[in-house]
């Protein structure tokens, strides 16, 4: 059974670099995309990017200027770090395991990707 | 435009039947994925793909598409269904992954 187990953040003030680090157990890094996902109280969730195992990354363009992800797979784990946080990323934030999936009906090719397993969500609050 | 948008709220009496649904231009290309989320918790996928149930997922929840809007449908909602749905995908031509605002469900 894949687990993902998150931790840091915390509490930061203004100017701040936030860290994550989740790491998986019971599956290997290889084939899927390993996203940070962040979710402000009371909001929906957002997407801040995706690492796959050769470190290959993509940011969501909103946020790219501030984020870095990073993956070590000797340690089967990655790493999120936000520079310059303000009270505006104050969210928790999840780490989760991506699926990209595309198939043929009748000659129509169709995709899917969704978030499998999830972290157990880390708070990071933003403060002076 | 990468947006997803999903109604802020439904309710369902006990038993009934409640759909919750998702636009948006990038639905054309990936089917919706939905999340059940309680509070404090993780998001759990509950739908993904054409109409796929991860293993525990109750066969009340099914997911259907009709151009660009996705639908979850739980027939017989029971009260442990109480809770907030997103739905998601993955924008191609922008290469993001977006989520919708979030409908709440609340079964009265």
């Amino acid at each position: 059974q894949v687990q993902l187990q998150q931790w840091g953040a915390g509490l930061l003030k203004p100017s701040e670099t936030l860290s994550l680090t989740c790491v998986v157990y019971g599956g290997s890094l290889s084939g899927y995309y390993w996203s940070w996902i962040r979710q402000p109280p009371g909001k929906g969730p957002e997407w801040i990017g995706e690492i796959i195992h050769t470190g290959r990354t993509n940011y969501n363009p909103s946020l790219k200027s501030r984020v870095t992800m990073s993956i070590d797979t000797s340690k089967n784990q990655f790493s999120l770090e936000v520079t310059s946080v303000t009270a505006a990323d104050t969210a928790v934030y999840y780490c989760a395991r991506g699926r990209s999936v595309t198939t043929a009906f009748g000659g129509v090719v169709v995709h899917q990707y969704y978030f499998d397993y999830w972290g157990q969500g880390t708070l990071g609050t933003v403060s002076s | 435009s990468s947006e997803l948008t999903q109604d802020p709220s439904v309710s369902v009496a006990l038993g009934q039947t409640v759909t919750i649904t998702c636009h948006g231009d990038s639905l054309s290309t990936y089917y919706a994925t939905w999340y059940q989320q309680k509070p404090g918790q993780a998001p759990v996928l509950v739908i993904y793909g054409k109409n796929y149930r991860p293993s525990g997922i109750p066969d009340r929840f099914s997911g259907s598409r009709s151009g660009n809007t996705a639908s979850l449908t739980i027939t017989g909602a029971q009260a442990e269904d109480e809770a907030d749905y997103y739905c998601n995908s993955r924008d191609s031509s922008a290469n993001l992954v977006v989520f919708g605002g979030g409908t709440k469900l609340t079964v009265l």
